[in-house]
Formats: C-alpha cells, structure tokens, sequence
C-alpha cells in the first residue's frame, strides 16, 4: 500500500525567508508518479508539480523549488522569499502508475507568511 | 484548453434530504473522472473513480453514490444525508495520455 507523511501540521514564517515542506513517501512500485498541490482559503486545489520516478532532477519555477530523492523517499518543497500570498495549505501526493491514476494525499502543511 | 466545474459551490441541506453535485469537465474525450472529500481536518480521500461511461468505482463504503451518464459528466449523489456527510467535495480529472489531475473548484457541503 502506498503512503504519504507531511510531519509537518503548521509552519509559520515571516515574509521574506525559506521555507522547505517536508515530504516522505511510501510505494512498492518502481514507477510512480508524486505531486505538490496548493490550496489557498478558497479551498481549490492547485496544481504546482509532478514528477516521475525516473526523473530525479530537482526542479525551480521562480520562487518554488522541488528537491526529489529517491534514496530517502522524499520529495521536499521549497519556496524561497516567502510572500503573504504563499500562504495555503500544501499538499504531496504519489499516484503509482498501476493504480488508476489515483492519487493518495499526505495530511497537508498549513503555511502562514506573516508581514 | 481544458477546464472543469462542479456545482454548487455551496449546499446547506437538512438530514435525510437527497444530495446531487454535478461535474463537467470540457475541452477533452474519455477522461478518467473522480469524487474526492475533505473533511474537517483537511485529509483528502478518494470516494470514486470513473474511467468510461458507467464505468465507477467506489473506494470506501459509504452512504454516497455516482453516476457518469455522460462521458464528460460526474454525478456524486446520496438518498438520504447524514451529519457524517458534512464536508468539501472535489470533483477532479486526468486524461489517458498524462498522470496530472486537475481538480474543480470545489463544494462546500453543510448537513444540518
């Protein structure tokens, strides 16, 4: 059976600084497939980034950056420069490639940026 | 582009009375289509997935159903209500060719 773990329940962080979300997986497959999602107040689940199992190369898109390892199971999310809007829910989820598509969730960060 | 709602955005219903979210997704064929709730507590879990036209598979026993009648259309419904059935729907999709599921805006469902 797969499984997700967020430890982390809330981070609050001050504008401006790093943050890294923590992200550990668990699956029997050899391809899967694992992905970052946001979900502002409005409560829409936005989609920020999957990647494949094969492809070990971390990921930057602006301020968002994605290290993947697969030694460790873990797929760590970092925003750099933290802005108010950052603010969300964030949540990491593994879809096995046999499985249907099917996505299982871990618990999800609550991220606060204050001013 | 491909886009997808779910309506309505908001339901208040009393206990006992019938339930019925209704899902599009535009802009593709033969999606795979899935029912997601989050209740209190922000975990989500997956209730149905639909890969065709009466094509639904349940993941948890509940007292919900679904229905895709259809090939861009996803029903979740319930008979009767419970307070259990209180939470936030999400209706969400992905094309055969890629792994990324897209997911709606969400409905916020009060059982009272």
């Amino acid at each position: 059976a797969q499984k997700v773990t967020q430890a982390q329940t809330e981070i609050s962080v001050v504008e401006k600084e790093d943050v890294t979300l923590d992200c550990v997986y668990e699956t029997r497959d050899t391809t899967y497939y694992l992905f970052w999602y946001k979900q502002p107040p409005s409560g829409e689940l936005v989609f920020l980034i999957r990647r494949n199992s094969f492809d070990e190369q971390n990921e930057i898109s602006g301020r968002y950056s994605w290290n993947f390892q697969k030694s460790t199971s873990s797929f760590n999310f970092t925003i750099t420069a933290s802005q108010v809007v950052d603010s969300a829910v964030y949540f990491c989820a593994l879809s096995e490639a046999g499985g249907g598509n099917k996505l299982t969730f871990g618990t999800g960060t609550q991220l606060k940026v204050e001013l | 582009s491909q886009t997808i709602h779910q309506w309505p955005a908001t339901l208040v219903q009393p206990v006992g009375s019938p339930l019925s979210l209704e899902c599009t997704v535009e802009g593709t064929s033969n999606p795979n289509l899935y029912w997601y709730r989050q209740a209190a507590g922000r975990g989500l879990q997956l209730l149905f997935y639909s890969i065709g036209i009466d094509q639904i598979s349940s993941e948890v026993p509940q007292n919900l159903s679904a229905s895709r009648p259809q090939d861009r259309q996803f029903i979740l419904s319930s008979k009767k209500l419970l307070l259990s059935d209180s939470g936030f729907y999400l209706c969400a999709w992905n094309d055969r060719l890629g792994n990324t599921i897209y997911f709606g805006e969400g409905s916020w469902l009060t059982v009272v």
